[in-house]
């Protein structure tokens, strides 16, 4: 059974268009999270939502709006795409709770490419 | 600004041979450090992790130094095999932030036959 699924796993498409990344995890986490891996393999968080309330908002364009229709599902919407958004978008899971930190689980990205 | 350093950018090293890649931190909040390991085309995955009440952890060939006065740690990888071929990556968090991660900027390893 897959723990992080992303859907698509390509996407390429043309400057200025609106597309959507998705994300579910069957692990059971109540925290997810959006990463961007650049072309330099650089690896950022993005977003992250925790019980469906957004809780981590790095220094993203307001292009980028995450949504979190329950727990188990975390999608990115990307407005009016750029070359620059050219990337590989990761989402990824947590438990979070506390004190304690547990594992981070990774889904197998979306290869997003703008032309 | 970059908040956790990593060294090297790419290591070339033999079969059977010692693999290190070093990182250093500067937030002294930072309370948890793991290594994630991500093949060509897949998502990173957790390797080994340490907190700072420890100065060594070791999990099979793969082992983490730790080093709070200075905070630098590292990853030792004993008897490197083609298959640890991969891109390591450092990283660092505290403990009530919800586990975000701030990564360093990777290593690329490739482990000669």
């Amino acid at each position: 059974d897959t723990a992080v699924s992303q859907t698509p796993k390509y996407l390429v498409t043309q400057m200025g268009n609106d597309k959507s990344i998705k994300c579910e995890q069957n692990l059971g986490h109540d925290t997810m999270y959006w990463y961007k891996q650049d072309s330099k393999k650089f690896l950022k968080i993005m977003f992250s939502y925790n019980n469906k309330e957004l809780i981590i908002n790095e220094t993203v364009p307001n292009r980028f709006s995450p949504k979190s229709p329950d727990k188990a599902h975390l999608n990115l919407h990307i407005n009016s795409l750029e070359l620059g958004d050219s990337a590989v978008y990761f989402c990824a899971s947590s438990q979070v709770g506390g004190q304690n930190i547990y594992e981070q689980y990774f889904g197998p990205g979306t290869r997003l490419t703008v032309t | 600004q970059q908040q956790v350093k990593q060294s090297p950018q790419s290591l070339i090293v033999q079969k059977g041979g010692i693999s290190i890649i070093n990182c250093a931190y500067e937030n002294t909040a930072f309370d948890y450090f793991p290594w994630y390991q991500q093949f060509p085309g897949k998502g990173p995955a957790l390797l080994i992790a340490i907190r700072p009440d420890v100065s060594e952890k070791k999990e099979g060939r793969f082992t983490i130094s730790f080093n709070k006065s200075a905070k630098q740690f590292s990853l030792h990888i004993m008897d490197s095999q083609p298959g640890d071929s991969a891109t390591y990556f450092c990283a660092a968090t505290s403990s009530g932030g919800y586990n975000k991660l701030i990564f360093g900027a990777g290593t690329r390893l490739a482990v000669h036959p």
